[in-house]
């Protein structure tokens, strides 16, 4: 399978316990995006990267969340003292080079805060 | 927040009828995207549509783009029980990061057989 894949689906956690999520995304995509995405809502943009660069972070980002993409190919992105509105889905995305091109997006990870 | 705003929020229809789903959204933009999540699946993207462009059309898909009323619209012709999904547009806004996409609320769409 040549798609986004993301690991692991599910994650169920107590409250104040860090998670880590990690993404791969289509090979030749040099553009991967993070999205969260609440229970009857579209997704939100968390961040995104370019290669290894992180360009940009949306205020939703806490100083909770950081994310990462070291060399330019998967990416993690981590919650540190996860809180019960962290519950989400997760979702990562890859795309070519910036332009009006669709993104391709991975099955998530749901998360479960108790 | 959101920019996309959908409507309906949910439609309900019969195999082989005509389901039309509309969005507004606030700020100008560089294109357009509809995307189909299917219950527990990722956003499938369907179509793109760009600032310049007024309609376009995929398999059974016609999407319309009016920039003047700042609104689009996706027509799923003679529809299917598997076309059961949520639909969502997202723009792409000029002005911010291409790619950074801000997605609708969705229209949640049941065909019925």
């Amino acid at each position: 399978d040549t798609g986004v894949s993301q690991d692991p689906r599910h994650k169920i956690t107590k409250r104040g316990q860090n998670v880590t999520f990690r993404c791969d995304p289509i090979s030749e995509h040099n553009r991967l995006y993070w999205y969260r995405q609440t229970l009857g809502q579209g997704p939100e943009f968390l961040t995104y990267f370019q290669n290894e660069a992180q360009l940009e972070k949306s205020r939703l980002l806490s100083d909770r969340f950081s994310a990462e993409r070291p060399k330019g190919s998967f990416s993690t992105l981590e919650i540190q003292r996860t809180e019960q509105g962290d519950s989400a889905m997760y979702l990562c995305a890859s795309s070519l080079a910036a332009g009006d091109i669709e993104q391709f997006f991975g099955p998530g990870t749901r998360l479960t805060v108790l | 927040s959101q920019q996309g705003e959908e409507d309906p929020q949910a439609l309900s229809i019969q195999e082989g009828e005509n389901a039309t789903m509309n969005c507004s959204y606030k700020t100008s933009i560089n294109n357009l995207q509809w995307y189909r999540q299917n219950s527990g699946r990722g956003l499938v993207h369907l179509i793109l549509i760009r600032s310049n462009e007024r309609e376009k059309h995929s398999g059974r898909l016609r999407v319309t783009l009016d920039t003047s009323k700042k609104s689009s619209s996706l027509l799923i012709t003679a529809s299917r029980a598997a076309d059961t999904a949520s639909y969502f547009c997202a723009t792409d806004a000029r002005g911010t990061s291409y790619g950074k996409l801000t997605f609708g609320q969705g229209t949640i769409l049941t065909v019925h057989p």
